[in-house]
């Protein structure tokens, strides 16, 4: 099975200050794609950057960036420079291969950021 | 540009009424769809998704029931709803499926079952 966890149910930072959240998936495939969503007080699900499996370099996107370390199967998210707009549920997700190729999704992580 | 559009955006219905929600795409063809469910405090749910129009699968047993009677619309829908249906439902499309594919999201339907 394709599992996906984020051991942080909460996180903390300060504004202009930076954060990383954890992400631990289990697959037994060697090719795949990881995700963060950010879920905002609207609702709605933002893409905030994607990793190619196949790739070593880590994804970057202005602020935030990851650390993939597929050996470890580990994917977390650090953001840099935090501002109060960032504060949003973040969201794990893993591609997977089957069901056609719907998202597997950790439990999330509530990022809280303080002025 | 590709938009993906939802509704209603909140819903409240008593038990055992009946249920349609409807996700359109615009600006693109061919589009995968999924439906996702999010109870409150917990992540997204897979419930059904599609790859092509009347191509549907569920991944979830349960009381719901979803179709694409056009390529870029899909309908979850239920002919009596449980307390348990209650939740925030989220739509997304992807490209052509596959490996590289990013999921974009509508922007959800608050269901709330009294």
């Amino acid at each position: 099975a394709q599992t996906v966890t984020q051991s942080q149910p909460e996180m903390s930072v300060q504004e202009a200050e930076t954060v990383t959240l954890s992400c631990t998936y289990d697959t037994s495939e060697s090719d795949y794609y990881l995700f963060w969503y950010k879920q905002p007080p609207s609702r709605q699900m933002i893409l905030v950057i994607r990793q190619e499996a196949y790739k070593q370099q880590n994804a970057t996107e202005n602020r935030f960036s990851v650390n993939f370390q597929k050996a470890a199967k580990s994917f977390s998210l650090k953001i840099s420079d935090s501002q109060l707009g960032d504060a949003a549920m973040y969201f794990c997700a893993f591609l997977r291969s089957n069901s056609g190729y719907a998202l597997n999704f950790g439990k999330g992580t509530s990022l809280l950021v303080t002025p | 540009s590709q938009t993906i559009h939802q509704w209603p955006a909140t819903l409240v219905q008593p038990v055992g009424s009946p249920l349609s929600l409807e996700c359109t795409v615009e600006g693109t063809s061919n589009p995968n769809l999924y439906w996702y469910r999010q109870a409150a405090g917990r992540g997204l749910q897979l419930l059904f998704y599609s790859v092509g129009i009347g191509q549907i699968s569920s991944e979830v047993p349960q009381n719901l029931s979803a179709s694409r009677p056009q390529d870029r619309q899909f309908i979850l829908s239920s002919k009596k709803l449980l307390l348990s249906d209650s939740g925030f439902y989220l739509c997304a499309w992807s490209s052509t499926g596959g490996y590289a594919d990013t999921q974009y999201f509508g922007p959800g339907t608050r269901l709330t079952v009294l």
